[in-house]
């Protein structure tokens, strides 16, 4: 059964330091989400990505963070310059149709 | 007032019980809902979706929405200790950018 993989699976780096997450969707899949989850707390939405564009963001997203699909294939996270408060788990979910989200298994982050 | 409220628990039930887990929300916009189940550490899994009002059933799964009281509820049946896991609603508009909005989870204990 396909299934969506994130790397790496554990980030550590240090404050101000640029972190770059990896998610391979499943094959044919059009949505892209990232979403994140501070340890103990809810899963939180960070943005979605249809027809290689942003389609809504939330207000965590500010210009700290950017996605693309660099190469069609993968859908990556950047976040620049990381403060202590971005340590959590980051989720990739990935969807054919908007109605259906399939998480990946996440890349913890830890900020020192 | 949340968008979404969980109670977090823990409930504890018996192997075999009806489990009934339950979730609130505020935003009348809200069409699409979903339940998806969270072992520890691990990225959430879509257990059912349901657009609009109705029920819906998957198996030992039972998903219910009641747009008018906005109250959304996941039964599950004859329930087993590889059921124990944190229970997650989430849910979105029809329109816009894709944005889920997730409950804080229910952390389900089935005992043997």
């Amino acid at each position: 059964e396909p299934e969506v993989t994130q790397t790496p699976s554990h980030q550590v780096t240090q404050m101000g330091q640029e972190v770059i997450l990896r998610c391979v969707p499943i094959s044919n899949h059009l949505y892209f989400y990232w979403y994140r989850q501070i340890l103990g707390q809810k899963v939180e939405f960070l943005v979605s990505f249809y027809n290689n564009e942003i389609s809504e963001k939330s207000e965590i997203f500010d210009d700290q963070f950017s996605v693309e699909r660099p190469d069609g294939s993968n859908f990556t996270l950047k976040i620049r310059s990381t403060k202590l408060e971005d340590s959590a788990m980051y989720f990739c979910a990935t969807g054919l149709a908007a109605d259906t989200q399939y998480f990946g298994p996440g890349t913890r982050l830890t900020v020192l | 007032q949340k968008e979404v409220e969980q109670d977090p628990g823990p409930l504890s039930v018996p192997e075999g019980a009806i489990v009934s887990l339950n979730c609130t929300y505020s935003n009348s916009a809200f069409q699409y809902f979903m339940w998806y189940r969270q072992y520890s550490r691990k990225g959430p899994e879509l257990l059912m979706y349901t657009y609009s009002s109705g029920n819906k059933e998957d198996g030992r799964f039972t998903a219910q929405v009641d747009k008018s009281s906005k109250y959304i509820s996941l039964f599950i049946r004859d329930s087993q200790p590889s059921d124990s896991a944190t229970y997650l609603c989430a849910m979105r508009r029809n329109t816009g950018g894709f944005k889920t909005i997730f409950g804080a989870g229910t952390r389900l204990f089935v005992k043997a």
